[in-house]
């Protein structure tokens, strides 16, 4: 069963404009990481942000920033002054944190098309 | 900085087929996986491994063997293809240990087409 839900199929964005994809997750446990996973026509899958569950700061790396409300399980990404190489798939995931044994497998959303417009 | 290998990128089989999807990384990481991407249903994980001579089922493991007897390999075997394998399939690795969840390292995937 799918735990992470990216509600966006697709969306688009017009060149230097800002644009948030969303993302929730399901997971009765507490410690855990969440990531944003860029997929450009490449096919290559390329970390773009990663948040620490027990840290309330939102995670920042340049123009991409995440809004993290663990209460809410919601898990955005906002991409500030949108360039055309930022065109791509992204997938949100998450990632749980075992203490006792380490198959700690990751688990990604259905994934968001960004498409950027010139 | 090798990273993350698999082998082929493109592949056609026949229903019936068998083949090995290979995967090497140089990280010294103990964690591999392997994940079959579909439209509409992102990475699902089909077999991980959490070191050497350690496997285990994920997902959708049906139709798929694996077997781990370096750090460094994590071969996916198709034993006998079925147009419901048609697919990308991608591999990963990363460090692993409790408490301590790293994000993955990718391959550059393999697209598997089954006619």
């Amino acid at each position: 069963a799918q735990t992470v839900t990216q509600s966006q199929p697709e969306m688009s964005v017009q060149e230097a404009e800002t644009v948030t994809l969303s993302c929730t997750y399901d997971t009765s446990e507490s410690d855990y990481y969440l990531f944003w996973y860029k997929q450009p026509p490449s096919r290559q899958m390329i970390l773009v942000i990663r948040q620490e569950a027990y840290k309330q700061q939102n995670a920042t790396e340049n123009r991409f920033s995440v809004n993290f409300q663990k209460a809410a399980k919601s898990f955005s990404l906002k991409i500030s002054d949108s360039q055309l190489g930022d065109a791509a798939m992204y997938f949100c995931a998450y990632r749980i944190i075992h203490y006792q044994y380490n198959n700690n497998d990751m688990r990604f959303g259905a994934g968001t098309r960004l498409t950027v417009k010139p | 900085n090798a990273g993350v290998t698999q082998t082929p990128k493109f592949q056609v089989l026949k229903t019936g087929q068998s083949m090995t999807l290979q995967c090497a990384q140089d990280m010294n990481h103990e964690y591999m996986s392997w994940y079959r991407q579909d439209p509409g249903m992102g990475l699902r994980l089909i077999h991980y491994s959490v070191g050497a001579g350690i496997t285990d089922q994920g997902e959708v493991p049906n139709g798929y063997n694996v077997s781990r007897s370096t750090t460094e390999d994590f071969p996916l075997r198709l034993l006998s293809a079925a147009p419901s394998q048609t697919s990308v399939y991608f591999c990963a690795s990363s460090y692993s240990s409790p408490g301590q969840p790293y994000g993955y390292t990718f391959g550059s995937g393999t697209r598997l087409t089954v006619v």
